[in-house]
């Protein structure tokens, strides 16, 4: 069964517009890991951020923002005013005790951010 | 400091033909992974290390082997190549789990293998 769903596949946006990429999961422990990670054209894979379950602070770093709600089990990510580096693919990732910590990744969402 | 290095980036293997992705890390991490990316899709864990020594498999394991002779490299061997491990292979690692607080996994660049 699928533990992270990323039910975005592309999501198209002109420059300047905000977009929200939304990430649902599965588990069955109490506490757990969330993490996002860009993978912009050059193809490596570049760590955004952790939140643990918990700490339901939402969390804010520049353009990005991350929304967490434990109650409808969903991570979601928004950028604000995008760039056209923005342009990626993001992924979302569980940590979960009972997989001994292993990630569990989401299938991406594609972010093209047009000037 | 050159955290999570991989090679080859490219590399084109014929049917049958074997070979071995190579990474290493200079972060003196503990764990470390490889995992696959085929096109459209998430990452799936092949195989992983807790250590020297010790290996583990992941999700999909079936085609490929590894070896954890040292703490920094993780070698990825691939034997008798066929066209479905035409993929991006990345390889990870994080220093380690602390208890109930693990670490986060950073990534190598990635080898871009296609085999014909």
């Amino acid at each position: 069964a699928q533990k992270v769903t990323q039910a975005q596949t592309e999501i198209s946006v002109v420059e300047k517009e905000d977009v929200t990429l939304d990430c649902v999961y599965e588990t069955r422990d109490t506490t757990y890991y969330l993490f996002w990670y860009k993978q912009p054209p050059s193809g490596e894979l570049v760590f955004l951020i952790r939140r643990n379950s918990f700490d339901e602070q939402n969390e804010i770093s520049g353009r990005y923002s991350w929304n967490f709600q434990k109650s409808t089990s969903s991570f979601n990510f928004t950028i604000t005013a995008s760039q056209v580096v923005d342009s990626a693919v993001y992924f979302c990732a569980l940590s979960e005790p009972l997989s001994d910590y292993k990630l569990s990744f989401g299938a991406g969402t594609t972010v093209t951010v047009r000037a | 400091n050159a955290g999570v290095t991989q090679t080859p980036k490219f590399r084109i293997l014929k049917i049958g033909q074997s070979m071995t992705l190579q990474c290493a890390q200079d972060m003196n991490h503990n764990y470390m992974y490889w995992y696959r990316q085929d096109p459209g899709m998430g990452l799936k864990l092949i195989y992983y290390s807790v250590g020297a020594g010790i290996t583990d498999k992941g999700e999909v394991p079936n085609g490929y082997n590894v070896s954890r002779s040292t703490t920094e490299d993780f070698p990825l061997r691939l034997e008798l190549a066929a066209p479905s491990q035409t993929s991006v292979y990345f390889c990870a690692s994080k220093l380690s789990d602390r208890v109930n607080s693990p670490d986060t996994q950073y990534f190598g660049p990635g080898t871009r293998l296609t085999v014909l």
